[in-house]
């Protein structure tokens, strides 16, 4: 089985509605993340999570929300969607030994806003 | 903000031809990680570079991490389609625990 698991893995919405992209790992580590994919832009950090009680604004956080819900479930919401929030979306894991760590992505979700 | 460039966006080689992607970033970083993403896939970590003027091998991979430790590359000697992705640097900051991504370099293998 995977270690970090994204659910949904497509969604298709239209604007104003709210959506909610879960993610769950299996690997023990403290440190999440929720980055957005667009093509030719690499990946930008929406938000991030040291632990349960940890949530930390990343460099594109508006109109978006997150829950840590437990050690191993981090959820991402778009309260009212909107079409430049079509995007890959992906949850990554890292372990809370020290800054040097690899991160562990899960598969996506490719989110589309109509 | 801070910021990690990274050239060329695309690069397109015959099979067997050399590879080298390149990151530079606007101030120094305390490591650098390189990341690939296959087609379709999700960014798999590939090494991390610490000291300055690090040089490690992975088979035909080779990557450098500058003296200043601003700048990066990976070479890929003699390119074979299972190469074929983006690869990503992606720097850590001394002033916060986040990485922050280049906009990677799609390798594409001519047909």
């Amino acid at each position: 089985d995977a270690d970090v698991t994204q659910t949904p893995r497509n969604r298709i919405t239209k604007t104003g509605k709210r959506i909610m992209l879960e993610c769950s790992q299996t690997k023990g580590h403290d440190r999440m993340y929720w980055y957005r994919q667009d093509p030719g832009l690499g990946l930008q950090l929406i938000y991030y999570s040291f632990d349960v009680k940890d949530i930390n604004k990343g460099e594109i956080s508006d109109g978006y929300s997150v829950s840590r819900q437990a050690q191993a479930k981090f959820s991402l919401s778009l309260e009212s969607a909107i079409p430049n929030q079509t995007a890959l979306y992906f949850c990554a894991t890292s372990d809370g030994f020290g800054v040097d760590n690899e991160q562990f992505f899960g598969p996506g979700t490719r989110l589309t806003v109509l | 903000g801070q910021q990690v460039m990274q050239i060329p966006q695309y690069q397109h080689v015959q099979e067997g031809e050399d590879f080298t992607t390149y990151c530079n970033s606007s101030t120094t970083l305390s490591n650098i990680q390189w990341y690939k993403q296959r087609p379709g896939g999700h960014p798999v970590f590939l090494i991390q570079l610490v000291k300055s003027g690090e040089v490690k091998k992975q088979k035909r991979l080779t990557f450098q991490f500058g003296e200043a430790k601003k700048n990066s590359s990976l070479h890929i000697t003699a390119t074979q389609t299972t190469d074929v992705g983006t690869y990503f640097c992606a720097g850590h900051l001394y002033s916060n625990y986040q990485l922050i991504w280049g906009a990677g370099t799609k390798l594409i293998i001519k047909p």
